[in-house]
């Protein structure tokens, strides 16, 4: 699998905007982009996935670069309830159980 | 509602113990998984299922044992070999992985289990 580098820490203010970097230099031509968070002490949550197209669903936006080695987690108007730890994943679309690295911790504040 | 419901949410053990902690779904999905989860840390792969009667090991899978004996359970017992065993302990499960319509990477967790040995 290829590997990911996420910042450990972002903070951002309630209502804007946050934008969750990930890198994924040696990521594949058949490897997805998958992001997952988990609040405190609960079982991690699915968010969104792609392969090269941009994404959007209610929860969140998924921008890919053109080259696939980065891709951004847009939160767009974000709320103290989205303070979480968010784990960028690539992985192969058929491919078997996924690897969570430390991920980035983001913390919301009034 | 479907989800997968992890028991118990808190469990202490006593050292030479073995334990067992339960994970059943009714999502309908033919694979489970398990993870561990240290403070600070991410999570890590201890065993997964793709299907009924069949398991694999993880990326640290010494001291647990499992069995899938049926499609809604997955039970993991974590043995007096594991040396450091007080964690919080994840189960998932997904579709399995050559079911194209969604893709077997889109796991749907428990709420977790946190294992205390004293």
């Amino acid at each position: 699998d290829a590997k990911t580098t996420q910042p450990p820490s972002m903070d951002c203010a309630e209502g804007r905007a946050a934008n969750l970097p990930c890198n994924h230099s040696t990521i594949s031509g058949n490897e997805y982009v998958y992001w997952y968070r988990q609040i405190h002490s609960q079982g991690p949550q699915y968010i969104i996935h792609g392969l090269k197209n941009n994404e959007t669903n209610e929860m969140a936006s998924l921008i890919i670069t053109e080259d696939r080695k980065s891709s951004t987690l847009i939160l767009p108007h974000a709320t103290l309830r989205d303070t979480a730890v968010y784990y960028c994943i690539v992985r192969p679309y058929s491919g078997y159980a996924l690897n969570f690295g430390k991920g980035t911790s983001l913390l919301v504040t009034p | 509602d479907g989800g997968i419901t992890q028991s118990p949410k808190y469990l202490f053990r006593k050292e030479g113990q073995n334990v067992t902690l339960s994970c059943e779904q009714n999502l309908n999905h033919d694979a489970m998984y398990w993870y561990r989860q240290d403070p600070g840390q991410g999570l890590r792969l201890i065993y997964y299922s793709q299907i009924v009667n069949d398991f694999q090991k993880g990326d640290i899978a010494e001291g647990y044992s499992v069995s899938r004996e049926k499609k809604e359970s997955f039970p993991l017992t974590v043995t007096s070999a594991q040396k450091n065993p007080t964690a919080f302990y994840l189960c998932a499960s997904s579709i399995r992985s050559k079911d194209t319509v969604f893709g077997a990477n889109v796991l749907t967790f428990g709420a977790g289990s946190r294992l205390t040995v004293l």
